[in-house]
């Protein structure tokens, strides 16, 4: 079983719409949690970190809960900008290091 | 403030040849992470370097193998090269205390014919 799955989509929506992406991990002593975004053949870039309260940043939302080992990124408002491909990442590292454990990552397009 | 820089950009090889990849943290960190992303995948640990040590390691055979410089910076080698190695080879700068954040950079673009 891989340690984060992920919807590989792809999710189409038109300018404006709300869109919703999930992520489940599988280790449970897992520490910290973040979204990245990627772009068409670009470096992974850290999004938002995920807090057990739910966090925000602007048009985005990202949640997690540990009960269900379960976390989500809600986008408002999309925009054309929007477009790339979303990686859930979860960082199951020892203390005093870190190692993050990718999903396959959701790609949107956001349509004019 | 220069983010994480790798060189080179592209590189290709044939089949059971070795390459050598680098990367320069960003400044201010003392860790570095290599991650292999095959195409349509995620990005996959490979190992990571911290006080020029190898701290934790992924699920990757003995062909990849690094080195931390006392400059922070690293090298990626891969020996006896495959078809399958052919990937984008990221690596990613942190913080070696509380930060888990990792900032990567651009990676190399690596083919193996």
């Amino acid at each position: 079983r891989k340690e984060v799955e992920q919807d590989p989509g792809p999710f189409n929506v038109p300018e404006g719409a709300t869109v919703a992406f999930n992520c489940t991990y599988s280790n449970s002593a897992s520490q910290s949690f973040f979204w990245y975004r990627q772009d068409c053949r670009k470096e992974p870039k850290l999004l938002m970190s995920v807090y057990s309260s739910g966090n925000e940043d602007g048009r985005f939302t990202a949640q997690l809960n540990r009960a269900s080992q379960y976390i989500s990124l809600l986008i408002r408002d999309s925009k054309l900008s929007d477009s790339a491909t979303y990686l859930c990442v979860v960082n199951i590292g020892q203390t005093g290091a870190n190692n993050l454990f990718f999903g396959t990552g959701t790609r949107l397009t956001v349509i004019p | 403030d220069a983010g994480v820089t790798q060189s080179p950009t592209h590189l290709i090889k044939t089949r059971g040849q070795q390459v050598t990849l680098r990367c320069s943290p960003k400044s201010g960190h003392d860790t570095v992470s290599w991650y292999q992303q095959a195409l349509g995948q995620g990005p996959q640990f490979i190992f990571q370097y911290y006080e020029e040590e190898e701290r934790q390691r992924g699920n990757f055979p003995d062909r990849f193998s690094g080195h931390q410089f006392p400059n922070y910076s690293s090298e990626l080698n891969v020996n006896a090269l495959l078809l399958g190695d052919s990937a984008l080879y990221l690596c990613a700068s942190s913080w070696g205390g509380d930060s888990y954040e990792q900032y990567f950079g651009p990676g190399t673009r690596l083919t193996v014919t």
